[in-house]
């Protein structure tokens, strides 16, 4: 089945720098999304970017299909950016297979 | 607004009893799904239904059933609980369950089983 490696698994930054998460997997993916969990739980899609690159504010999300590969830009972090980003490809049309997160930490 | 709706926020329950979660999406989509994450492991897929119809189910006990009285419910049973069922459960949905389909998932039930 598909495997997603997300590195790093934490990250810590002072407000202002930026950061780069990244997601490989094992199998191709025609579905391929990001999303962020807030520190209480609630999950939001952040992008549904199967292939190319995606900009929304801050962020940019740029998945190299034939890779097996995506990436999620945060500029200009701030502490409101605190929390887990989950890489999730997948492999059919049923079911959206997580990553482990990486656990991002902004400090003021 | 709340456009997918999970009851109730938190539950807590004896082990051996049973319970439901509740989901209903307002997004008119034609998929939905469950998922699990807990502290021991990532977040997992449990079921995905579309049209009402099972599509796929990764849950290897039969003590979880999902069940779908609209297309836009899909409530999940929980039965003979167990410690290691303490959760947080989501349901999510998607517009369809073909290749282009974004995900959206609702807030969450957070079980604990004593």
């Amino acid at each position: 089945g598909q495997q997603v490696q997300q590195s790093p698994a934490s990250l810590v930054l002072q407000e202002g720098e930026n950061a780069e998460l990244q997601c490989n997997f094992s199998s191709t993916a025609t579905r391929l999304q990001w999303f962020y969990q807030h520190p209480g739980g609630r999950l939001v899609s952040l992008f549904y970017n199967p292939s190319g690159t995606k900009h929304t504010g801050r962020l940019t999300s740029t998945t190299v299909t034939n890779e097996r590969r995506s990436s999620l830009h945060i500029s200009s972090s701030q502490t409101t950016d605190s929390g887990t980003y989950f890489c999730a490809p997948d492999t059919n049309a049923y079911k959206v297979i997580f990553g482990k997160g990486t656990h991002l930490h902004v400090l003021p | 607004d709340p456009k997918i709706i999970q009851k109730p926020k938190y539950l807590v329950a004896v082990t051996g009893s049973e319970k439901i979660l509740i989901c209903e999406q307002y997004l008119g989509h034609n998929a939905m799904y469950w998922y699990r994450q807990s502290a021991k492991k990532p977040l997992e897929f449990m079921f995905s239904y579309s049209y009402q119809k099972l599509m796929d189910n990764q849950t290897a006990s039969s003590r979880f059933q999902p069940q779908s009285s609209k297309k836009n419910h899909l409530d999940l049973q929980i039965t003979a609980l167990k410690p290691d069922d303490s959760a947080t459960y989501f349901c999510a949905s998607s517009q369809d369950l073909g290749n282009y389909a974004e995900q959206f998932f609702g807030p969450g039930t957070r079980l604990t089983v004593l």
